[in-house]
């Protein structure tokens, strides 16, 4: 069946440094592929996302791109700031009747200032 | 105004009770949700109602039963609590056509003592 694969955390960051968080899906079909966004205390928000190969998704200094032949959607952030400590989750549908969202287990980020 | 709206956002029962949580959404969207978060952030989805049509019926015990009176609510009742059903509860609702971008509520911390 369907699945994503994220990287598990926690991950720790200083302010200002590089981050990549790595994910993977498997998936029949075309699936469109997204990155969700938990800030604590708070319900999941859309943080970006794209519908076919080679799409980039940003939003926020964040960036993915949807890579077919890798079946990756890796989520990328240059330089990172204190307000982006939260838990990060990859996430695709495959547009079947159900209307699915297969999340991956999520992400914990911590930024140190 | 709250998108997707859910009460309580604490509820604190002991084991054996009958609870509800309710849910609302004021997007004019046809598919709502219910997901279950434990403590380790892992998304869990146990629900999904179209038109207050069942869709997603995930493997969740029957004491758990969610009701659609109209398209922009949907509940869920919990009989006869358990501690494990201690978690935090998300609503959400999408478009049905479109990609499917997931709107959540804030959640429900729901602790069985």
């Amino acid at each position: 069946g369907d699945s994503v694969t994220q990287m598990e955390g926690p991950v720790t960051l200083s302010e200002e440094a590089f981050l990549t968080i790595n994910c993977t899906y498997t998936a029949t079909g075309y699936p469109s592929l997204f990155w969700y966004v938990q800030y604590p205390g708070e319900g999941l928000q859309l943080l970006l996302k794209a519908t076919k190969a080679d799409d980039k998704g940003s939003n926020k200094g964040f960036e993915a791109t949807y890579r077919k032949e890798t079946t990756s959607f890796h989520l990328e952030k240059g330089s990172v700031q204190v307000s982006d400590s939260a838990v990060y989750f990859c996430a695709l549908t495959t547009m079947n009747r159900d209307d699915k969202i297969i999340f991956g287990k999520g992400t914990r980020l911590h930024i140190l200032p | 105004d709250t998108a997707v709206s859910q009460t309580p956002k604490y509820l604190v029962t002991q084991m054996g009770n009958d609870k509800s949580i309710k849910c609302e959404q004021n997007l004019g969207h046809d598919t709502m949700y219910w997901y279950k978060q434990d403590s380790k952030k892992f998304l869990k989805i146990m629900f999904s109602y179209n038109n207050k049509e069942l869709i997603i019926n995930e493997t969740v015990p029957n004491r758990f039963s969610p009701k659609s009176p109209d398209k922009a609510h949907l509940n869920l009742h919990i009989n006869s609590l358990e501690l494990g059903d201690s978690a935090v509860y998300f609503c959400a609702s999408s478009h049905a056509s479109g990609q499917n971008i997931q709107y959540f509520g804030a959640g429900t911390r729901l602790s069985v003592l």
